[in-house]
């Protein structure tokens, strides 16, 4: 069965304190694995796709790379308004476009 | 650009009613997802539709809810003889089918459903 596990469940840093989110996942076969930031009340807001191993992308003071196994989501220098919810969520080969998702990490900055 | 559209963004009903979901996506999405999400976890994948035609249902899908996208444009998603268990986040999203890519998924804020 695809899994996704996301740890730390919560996380609390102060500003410009950097860290790392990790994303551990069992899948048939990957097809992408999507990074996402929610804030309270809101929906899911997309931030990065990663399709093979060794693949980084970078988006501000974000940074997401991938293993065969796991995916990091780094956070450099962050600030108070980088607080949120992170979700990382994986789409199999197998079970058409679906996305299997974490609980997701709750980041909170404080100033 | 405008985004994905959810309405109404909450929804307050008794136990045994039906409630109705509206979904307007992006609009030259193809396709259209239905997720439920709770506190404190992540979304669960509930249906996906393809223009008009709905090609993947999941087991957590019961007879009791039922979507569709007439002409492939919005979507509904039904609920009937609601349940206290029902009472979650439900997301819509919607991307664009293009030839041997793999286009992320934008979400809607939700209608958070409670059940009294």
């Amino acid at each position: 069965e695809d899994q996704v596990t996301q740890s730390p469940e919560a996380l609390r840093l102060q500003e410009g304190e950097s860290s790392s989110l990790n994303c551990s996942y069992t899948v048939s076969g990957l097809r992408g694995l999507f990074w996402y930031r929610q804030d309270p009340g809101k929906g899911p807001e997309f931030l990065f796709t990663l399709y093979s191993a060794g693949e980084e992308k970078e988006k501000e003071r974000l940074k997401a790379t991938l293993t065969k196994k796991e995916s990091f989501l780094h956070i450099t220098a962050p600030k108070p308004e980088d607080s949120a919810t992170y979700l990382c969520a994986v789409q199999p080969w197998r079970g058409a476009q679906k996305l299997v998702f974490g609980q997701g990490t709750r980041l909170t900055i404080n100033p | 650009d405008t985004g994905v559209s959810q309405d109404p963004r909450h929804k307050i009903t008794k136990r045994g009613q039906n409630v109705t979901f509206r979904c307007d996506p992006i609009s030259e999405h193809n396709r259209l997802y239905w997720y439920r999400q709770t506190l404190g976890q992540g979304p669960e994948f509930l249906t996906y539709f393809q223009n008009e035609a709905q090609l993947e249902k999941s087991r957590l899908l019961s007879d009791r809810f039922s979507a569709e996208r007439p002409k492939g444009s919005f979507s509904t998603l039904e609920i009937q003889r609601t349940e206290q268990g029902d009472s979650a986040m439900y997301l819509c999203a919607s991307s664009l089918a293009e030839q041997g890519g793999n286009q992320p998924q934008h979400f809607g804020d939700g209608t958070r459903l409670s059940i009294l």
